[in-house]
């Protein structure tokens, strides 16, 4: 069935690193992908998405990187931050393009910072 | 302020009780959904709707009723709620082709 799920649910990185945050999935219908980030009692928050037709995007800090042969995720974090210490989620679509209601989360992978 | 509104934050009922947790947004996207957040199970979807009047089964929709009568509100309703039930529900909306933009919870307890 489908899944997404994320390589290390614990990730421990000092302040000023760099962190890479894995995903693999396993539909290969799925064309567009998306990674959350959860802190302490809040909702998920949008970080960075990507489509299919690409195979890297970068952001603020952020870049996402999908290897569609392997189906692996990736979410690189350039000089991580305290305020970066959170639960990652990778989320994938099954239904393509022309629907985008269904959205399957990982398990997530817990982001600890050191200062 | 762009946002997507839910309440309660906190609800506590007991089994049989039927509830509805409200969920609102202002951005006007088409799409709305509810997931339900277990420790060890994650983020797994009820519902979503693509708009009024239309809605899909998420992956965990057993239980759990949904109405999509005005495109910015997605009521979720518990006709029977069980303990079973007891979980961190949240609410989302996206315009289509984008990714959901998350409430900040609703903590049921049903005892």
């Amino acid at each position: 069935g489908e899944s997404v799920g994320l390589h290390l649910p614990t990730l421990s990185v000092q302040e000023g690193d760099n962190s890479i945050i894995n995903c693999a999935y396993s539909n290969s219908a799925s064309d567009y992908f998306i990674w959350y980030k959860q802190e302490s009692g809040k909702g998920p928050q949008f970080i960075i998405d990507i489509r299919s037709n690409m195979d890297k995007r970068q952001g603020q800090r952020v870049t996402v990187l999908l290897n569609k042969t392997v189906k692996h995720l990736s979410l690189q974090i350039a000089a991580t931050q305290p305020g970066d210490s959170a639960v990652y989620f990778c989320a994938e679509n099954p239904h393509g393009s022309g629907n985008t209601g269904k959205l399957i989360f990982g398990q997530g992978t817990t982001l600890q910072v050191k200062p | 302020e762009a946002q997507v509104t839910q309440n309660p934050r906190y609800l506590i009922t007991v089994t049989g009780k039927k509830l509805t947790v409200t969920c609102s947004q202002n951005m006007n996207h088409e799409y709305m959904s509810w997931y339900r957040q277990d420790p060890g199970l994650g983020l797994r979807q009820i519902y979503y709707s693509m708009n009024v009047e239309v809605t899909d089964k998420g992956d965990v929709p057993e239980g759990y009723k949904v109405s999509r009568k005005e495109k910015r509100n997605f009521p979720l309703i518990l006709e029977s709620p069980s303990p079973n039930q007891t979980s961190l529900y949240f609410c989302a909306s996206s315009k289509t082709g984008e990714g959901y933009t998350f409430g900040s919870g609703t903590r049921l307890t049903v005892v």
